[in-house]
C-alpha cells in the first residue's frame, strides 16, 4: 500500500534562498492538493490540481511561490526568496475524484510532510 | 466568522475510557463533509473518519463514531476505550459544496492526552 510520499522531509536553508518540495501522490488520485501549517493551527489551503490543470490557488500563495503538476503524476512546489515567515510545515494530499464534478466525500489522504525552517 | 470551531485547547483521559472531541461548524451549503485527523508528533495528517451531509447515521470506524447533530451545526468526535497511542492532535475539517470547490478548511485542533 503506497501512501501519499513527500521530499524531502526536513529543509533548513537561508532567507532569499529557493526551496523546492515534491509530492507524490496516491497512484491512483488525480487530485493533489498543497497545504501550509504553522505551529498550532490546522493546515491552511495552498492550491490544488486536477490531473495537471492547476484549478484552484488560496491568496496565501504569494508571487513567490509556484507549483506544477507536468504530467498529472507528481508535483512540486517551490518559494523563492524564501523569508522566515515561511518557515512552517508544508503538507500534500490526494484524493480520487467521485463523479463528474466531484462531491464532498473525496477523502484527502496526506503526506508525512515536509518542515521547513528559514533561518 | 470562523468556519471550524474547536474550542477545547486540551483534553486529558484515562486509558480504556471514551472521550469526546468537540467541533462545530458553519457553512450555508447544502451539500458537505466533515472530516477528522488525527496528527501525532510526527506530523502525518491521518483520516480516521467522514460524515456527509445527508448522511442519515452517525459515522462509524472501529472506536472512532460521529456525534452528528446537522440543526445544532456540531460534529462530535468520540473516541472509545482511549489508549496510550491515541495521544495526538485532532483536526476537525470540512469539505463545501460539490464540484470545483475542493478545498479542506481545518479547526485549530484540540490535543489529547491519555494518561496510563
Amino acid at each position: 500500500d503506497t501512501g501519499v510520499s513527500q521530499d524531502p522531509r526536513h529543509k533548513i536553508t537561508k532567507r532569499g534562498q529557493n526551496v523546492t518540495f515534491r509530492c507524490d501522490p496516491i497512484s491512483e488520485h488525480n487530485r493533489l492538493y498543497w497545504y501550509r501549517q504553522t505551529l498550532g493551527q490546522g493546515p491552511e489551503f495552498l492550491t490544488y490540481f486536477q490531473n495537471e490543470a492547476q484549478l484552484e490557488k488560496s491568496r496565501l500563495l504569494s508571487d513567490r511561490f509556484s507549483a506544477e503538476r507536468p504530467k498529472g503524476s507528481f508535483s512540486t512546489l517551490e518559494i523563492q526568496r524564501t523569508e522566515q515567515g515561511d518557515s512552517a510545515m508544508y503538507l500534500c494530499a490526494s484524493s480520487r475524484r467521485i463523479g463528474v464534478r466531484g462531491g464532498p466525500q473525496e477523502t484527502q489522504y496526506f503526506g508525512p510532510g515536509t518542515r521547513l525552517l528559514v533561518l | 466568522a470562523q468556519k471550524i470551531t474547536q474550542t477545547q485547547p486540551g483534553m486529558f483521559v484515562q486509558e480504556k475510557e471514551a472521550v469526546t472531541l468537540d467541533c462545530t461548524y458553519d457553512t450555508s451549503d447544502q451539500s458537505y463533509g466533515l472530516f477528522w485527523y488525527k496528527q501525532p508528533s510526527s506530523g502525518e495528517m491521518i483520516f480516521l473518519i467522514y460524515q456527509g451531509s445527508y448522511d442519515e447515521q452517525n459515522a462509524t470506524e472501529g472506536r472512532y463514531s460521529l456525534n452528528f447533530q446537522k440543526a445544532r451545526k456540531s460534529a462530535n468526535l468520540v473516541i472509545s476505550a482511549s489508549q496510550l497511542g491515541d495521544s495526538a492532535m485532532y483536526f476537525c475539517a470540512m469539505r463545501e459544496g460539490p464540484g470545483a470547490n475542493s478545498k479542506l478548511t481545518f479547526g485549530k485542533g484540540i490535543t489529547l492526552s491519555v494518561r496510563p
